[in-house]
């Protein structure tokens, strides 16, 4: 079985400073990994993933994720918040034909 | 290339009613999904399809039923909807699903249930 745990259900950063979104999951065989981003009333969008290539993901907007094996975690960050990036953000893993979500972490980004 | 298209956005029922969810996707996409999202769960799937005539349950089936005909199309009936199925329903698809790293999900919009 699959799961994902999001370690915090709200993070508050000031515009321009750093972010960064904890998520560890767990499950039985190398899993896909994947960021989902969402903005209020609206559908999901794909961030990033990774699928057992480079450790260090690169998404769109300038977030990254990285792999760790050791830890099972699969961290988010974006070295500088703008405000566009006020959203729920989802971690999910995957290993079969089914995904499963973290929770969600909110963030708010203060001007 | 309107990608996935669910339809209705808004709908209140009484319980006890039945309705069907619509979601239509354009890509040629085999694999196709609906989830329900509610406040601090994330998203769960309910049931899943690998292609036309093939579907399977997900996490929360009970109460939802679904088919797939055609590769365009994977409707979710709701048989008789109970005030636990108010939620925020989205439906996703992917061009295929393996090991191979093309999994990754276009969702619709969302379709928006209150059930009283």
């Amino acid at each position: 079985a699959q799961s994902v745990t999001q370690l915090d259900s709200h993070v508050s950063v000031s515009e321009g400073t750093p972010v960064l979104l904890r998520c560890n999951y767990s499950s039985s065989y190398s899993p896909s990994l994947f960021w989902y981003v969402q903005h209020p009333n609206k559908g999901l969008q794909l961030l990033l993933k990774y699928t057992s290539a480079a450790t260090l993901v690169k998404g769109i907007n300038g977030f990254e994720a990285e792999f760790k094996k050791s830890e099972t975690s699969f961290h988010l960050t974006k070295p500088s918040a703008h405000m566009s990036d006020a959203a729920e953000y989802f971690c999910v893993v995957s290993d079969d034909y089914k995904l499963s979500f973290g929770a969600g972490t909110t963030v708010t980004v203060r001007a | 290339n309107a990608g996935v298209t669910q339809t209705p956005k808004f709908q209140v029922l009484k319980t006890g009613q039945s309705m069907t969810l619509q979601c239509a996707q354009d890509m040629n996409h085999e694999y196709m999904s609906w989830y329900r999202q509610d406040p601090g769960m994330g998203l769960r799937l309910i049931h899943y399809s690998v292609g036309a005539g093939i579907t399977d349950q997900g996490e929360v089936p009970n109460g939802y039923n679904v088919s797939r005909s055609t590769t365009e199309d994977f409707p979710l009936r709701l048989l008789s909807a109970a005030p636990s199925q108010t939620s925020v329903y989205f439906c996703a698809s992917s061009y295929r699903w393996g090991n191979s790293g093309a999994n990754v999900l276009t969702f619709g919009a969302g379709s928006r249930l209150t059930v009283l």
